[in-house]
């Protein structure tokens, strides 16, 4: 159980244009996702944090205009990368959580992206 | 808000010895501890984790002890095996987060045959 996945695992795309990725937890409901950055050999960075039907979270720093989020089920949530430059390659991972008062979360397999 | 320091960044033993991760936090109010590896170019997985109403956890070969008063909390890695070779990221969460988890820097653990 828990099982959370991401598409597409990479991507490559030019610099200008946009990148959607997928985050759908597959065997349970999530009422609450986080996405995460993270770059070569260095820990993990809370972007946002998403929650089913409201407006996402973002951390400080956080262009949240640049990283669209969205949480439109229970199960699926969606980053996209607007206008995405050389710097925003990096490796996206995903976490959902199952409701109120669980803390346990549990990751997806991240999406490597590179934007030349 | 919280703020996680991991020691020590990188970890090499022998197989078959123990590995131990330390970790500390700030934020008195945290009360969720995971641990999780990181194999390269994948996700982390959850490895265990521990509440602050409980002092020590235990899973097979391997443990997580606690000391809330100090702060800090450890993983243990007994009978270590080369597959045991990742980075284990240490986090914390206060209640009053939101459930965001603080992240440690993260230890590359190697472990040779």
């Amino acid at each position: 159980g828990a099982v959370v996945s991401q598409h597409p695992s990479w991507v490559i795309c030019k610099s200008g244009t946009s990148v959607k990725i997928e985050c759908r937890s597959l065997d349970f409901q999530a009422t609450t996702m986080f996405w995460y950055r993270q770059f070569p050999k260095q820990s993990l960075m809370l972007m946002a944090t998403s929650n089913e039907g409201s407006k996402a979270t973002y951390e400080q720093g956080v262009e949240k205009d640049k990283f669209l989020i969205n949480h439109a089920s229970l199960t699926l949530s969606t980053l996209t990368v607007t206008s995405a430059h050389p710097e925003d390659s990096s490796f996206y991972i995903c976490s959902a959580k199952s409701g109120t008062g669980k803390q346990t979360q549990y990751f997806g397999p991240g999406t490597r992206l590179l934007v030349l | 808000g919280e703020n996680v320091e991991q020691h020590p960044s990188t970890l090499s033993v022998q197989e078959g010895d123990s590995a131990v991760i330390k970790c500390t936090y700030s934020d008195s109010a945290s009360n969720y501890f995971p641990w999780y590896k990181q194999e390269l170019g994948k996700g982390p997985q959850l490895i265990i984790d521990i509440r602050s109403n409980v002092g020590e956890k235990k899973d097979q070969r391997i443990a997580v002890t606690l000391n809330k008063t100090a702060k800090h909390f450890s993983l243990h890695i007994t009978e270590t095996q080369p597959e045991d070779s990742a980075v284990y990221f240490c986090a914390a969460t206060p209640s009053s987060s939101g459930d965001k988890l603080t992240f440690g820097t993260g230890t590359r653990l190697a472990v040779r045959p």
